[in-house]
């Protein structure tokens, strides 16, 4: 079975400044997909960036980029320029690809705090 | 853009009473799941639907939840006989086919923005 863990506390950042939002997965798997929501207070879930498996670049989506190791079996969520809108509840998520119709597991998330 | 809709977007109800709730998903998409979210906590999975039929469902999704997609559109969670424990943010998601390796496609889920229970 899949595993997602983050385990930072509540993460604070200074607007204008970088932060890193730490995600690690197991599964014996070969094909996943990692993905990144973004969850604002108004509650709706909202897609930020994904990373397969197979794909050797790291992700990236404007301001925000995934440092994905696969040998650590790590997913980070790297925020550049944070912005006061950016202070949400962060989830990291996995699928994996065994069958067309595999749900998505969530870690727990991270509440982040974007100070002016 | 596309998007997966739900109703109600809060929901008063007694212990005891029936709930449904209601869900779009994408027109094209063929997969489709709920997951709930008890408040400040994680993003459960509730069930998976594909072909008319459920194909996985958690733990949680006991004999008082059923899913159903009465027509071409409408993806329903209906829970019989609620419980204070079913107060929770409900979500709707759909996706497309996946094809493993494609970078075109992510099998992303599209999310609806939530129906919010409370039991009261």
């Amino acid at each position: 079975a899949q595993k997602i863990t983050q385990t930072q506390p509540g993460m604070f950042v200074q607007e204008k400044e970088a932060v890193t939002l730490d995600c690690t997965y197991d599964t014996s798997d070969q094909s996943y997909g990692l993905f990144w929501y973004k969850q604002p207070s108004s509650g709706e879930m909202i897609f930020l960036i994904y990373q397969g498996s197979y794909d050797e670049q790291n992700a990236t989506e404007g301001r925000y980029s995934l440092n994905f190791q696969k040998a650590r079996k790590s997913a980070n969520l790297v925020i550049s320029a944070s912005q006061l809108g950016d202070s949400a509840m962060y989830f990291c998520a996995m699928r994996i690809y065994t069958g067309a119709n595999s749900k998505l597991t969530f870690g727990k998330g991270i509440t982040l705090s974007v100070r002016p | 853009e596309p998007e997966v809709t739900q109703t109600p977007s809060h929901q008063v109800t007694q212990m005891g009473q029936e709930v449904i709730l209601r869900c779009v998903p994408i027109s094209n998409h063929l997969y489709f799941y709920w997951y709930r979210q008890i408040l400040g906590q994680k993003v459960e999975f509730l069930v998976s639907f594909y072909n008319n039929e459920i194909s996985e469902k958690s733990e949680i999704f006991d004999d008082q939840f059923s899913v159903e997609r009465p027509d071409g559109s409408n993806f329903t969670l209906k829970i019989r006989s609620t419980k204070l424990e079913d107060s929770a943010m409900y979500f709707c998601a759909s996706s497309d086919m996946i094809l493993a390796g494609a970078s075109t496609n992510t099998g992303e889920l599209f999310f609806g923005e939530g129906s919010r229970l409370t039991v009261l």
